[in-house]
C-alpha cells in the first residue's frame, strides 16, 4: 500500500523567510502533484512533476522530484502572508491510462507578519 | 478550460435521508471521474473512480450501497450518499481528468454535507 508522508504537518513560518517542505512516497512512482487548499476549499494546483530530476518554480514556490529517493520538496522563498495556506503533495499510482492520487498528510503553513 | 463545477456546495440533511451530489465538467469531455472525502482537517482519501457508462471502482473500505455512484454521460457523475448519517458529514470533492492529460485531475469545488 502507498503510502505518502509531508513533514512538518504544521509550519508557522515569519514573512520573508525561505522553508522547505518534505514529501516521501513509499513505492515507485514517476508522477506526483502539489496542491494548495484554503480553508474551505478545494484544490489548486500547484504543480505537476513527471520525472525525476523535475523542477518547477512558480513566484515564490519551487517543486522538485526525486523518484530515486521517493522525495519530493516544496521550497517557500521569502515567505508572504498570501501563502498562508494547507500544502498537499499527492503520488499517482496509476501508470496506465487515468492516474490515481493518494494524499499526502498535509503541511499547514502559517505566515505571519 | 479544465473546469469542475460541483452542486450543491451545501448541503444539510436529515439522519436517515438520501442526498445527491452533482459533478460536472463543463468545458471538456471527462472519461474518468473521482470522488474523494475529506474530513477536518485532514487529508483527501478517494472513495471511488469512475468511467463514462461502466460502473464505479471503489476503494476498499468503501461501501458502495452506501455510496452510489453514477457516471451516465462524459461531462455528468453523481454522488448519492443513501440513508445518511452524522458520521457522513464531510467534504466531498469530485475531480475529472480527460483522455489527452489523463495524468491530471481537475478538482471540484466540493460540497459540503451536514447530516443532522
Amino acid at each position: 500500500e502507498l503510502k505518502v508522508e509531508q513533514n512538518p504537518l504544521f509550519l508557522s513560518m515569519q514573512e520573508g523567510k525561505n522553508y522547505t517542505i518534505y514529501c516521501n512516497y513509499s513505492t515507485t512512482s514517476d508522477r506526483l502533484y502539489w496542491y494548495r487548499q484554503d480553508p474551505g476549499k478545494s484544490l489548486e494546483s500547484l504543480f505537476v512533476l513527471l520525472s525525476n530530476g523535475a523542477v518547477k518554480q512558480e513566484g515564490r514556490l519551487m517543486a522538485s522530484l526525486d523518484t530515486k529517493a521517493r522525495l519530493s520538496t516544496l521550497h517557500i522563498t521569502a515567505a508572504v502572508h498570501d501563502l498562508s495556506a494547507t500544502y498537499f503533495c499527492a503520488v499517482d499510482q496509476n501508470t496506465g491510462t487515468a492516474s490515481k492520487l493518494t494524499f499526502g498528510t498535509g503541511t499547514r503553513l502559517q505566515v505571519t507578519l | 478550460g479544465a473546469v469542475v463545477s460541483q452542486h450543491p456546495s451545501r448541503v444539510i440533511c436529515k439522519s436517515g435521508t438520501s442526498v445527491k451530489i452533482e459533478c460536472r465538467s463543463l468545458d471538456f469531455q471527462a472519461t474518468t471521474m473521482f470522488w474523494y472525502r475529506q474530513f477536518p482537517k485532514k487529508s483527501l482519501m478517494l472513495m471511488a473512480t469512475s468511467n463514462e457508462g461502466s460502473k464505479a471502482t471503489y476503494e476498499q473500505g468503501v461501501e458502495k450501497d452506501k455510496f452510489l455512484i453514477n457516471h451516465a454521460s462524459l461531462t455528468l457523475s453523481t454522488l448519492t450518499v443513501t440513508s445518511a448519517h452524522p458520521e457522513d458529514s464531510s467534504f466531498y470533492i469530485c475531480s475529472a481528468s480527460f483522455r489527452r492529460r489523463a495524468y491530471e485531475q481537475y478538482f471540484g469545488p466540493g460540497t459540503r454535507l451536514t447530516v443532522t
